[in-house]
């Protein structure tokens, strides 16, 4: 089975730049995707086709993909933007099953 | 706005089978596929199936191929799925997504969940 590896957690101060990583074999063909999950909430879409922010959210997000690996780059980070994040992708041999990281756990203090 | 909304969990015992729904508002339900995606209690996001537009398309995740069938009535702005064969493992949050284009791209907009426990 196809997997994505993510940071368990991450860890910035207020106003610092996080970073998180995602790697997998298939991404240089397929797009990544990136959500933000609160504590008790639904998953929200922050980034979609590696790189394109939905209206609504803060430009202060952003994605970017190189190789095998997608990253995902809160510029600023804010108090609020502490949550859980997940990479997203699809499997390349074409079966269109899709797949999650395990997530990563973002600290601001 | 869209809105899903998810129906049909609850406890239900190891073997038995259940039916979730999900009926969305506020977009044209028949021109975009849709996505379960499951998440257990303290555990992450888990992809589950998926559907194209027209229903001509399903895919599944191995853990839930040959147990799980998501279908859709367009006619009713529902998609479904069933769950046969539960196990303890199935416990989880369910969420229906829709995807932002005609098969599967990814999950975009998100219901709020329904919880199913299997127990006996």
């Amino acid at each position: 089975s196809y997997d994505l590896t993510q940071p368990p957690s991450v860890s910035v101060s207020p106003g610092q730049t996080a970073r998180i990583t995602c790697s997998g074999d298939a991404l240089p063909k397929k797009y990544a995707y990136w959500y933000q999950q609160k504590s008790g909430q639904a998953p929200v879409l922050v980034i979609f086709e590696d790189n394109k922010r939905p209206s609504g959210i803060p430009e202060r997000f952003s994605g970017s993909s190189s190789g095998t690996m997608a990253t995902l780059t809160i510029s600023g980070a804010q108090v609020e933007d502490e949550a859980d994040y997940y990479c997203y992708s699809t499997d390349s041999s074409g079966n269109h099953r899709g797949v999650f990281g395990g997530g990563t756990k973002l600290t601001v203090l | 706005q869209v809105q899903l909304v998810e129906s049909g969990g609850g406890v239900v015992q190891p073997g038995r089978s259940l039916r979730l729904s999900c009926a969305v508002f506020g977009f044209t339900f028949s021109s975009h596929g849709m996505h379960w995606v499951r998440q257990a209690p303290g555990k992450g996001l888990e992809w589950v199936a998926v559907i194209w537009y027209d229903g001509s398309e399903k895919y599944y995740a191995d853990s839930v191929k040959g147990r799980f069938t998501i279908s859709r009535d367009n006619s009713k702005n529902t998609l479904y799925l069933q769950m046969n064969s539960l196990r303890a493992e199935d416990t989880a949050v369910y969420y229906c997504a829709r995807d932002p284009g005609y098969s599967s791209s990814g999950p975009e907009y998100w219901g709020q969940g329904t919880l199913v426990t299997v127990s006996s």
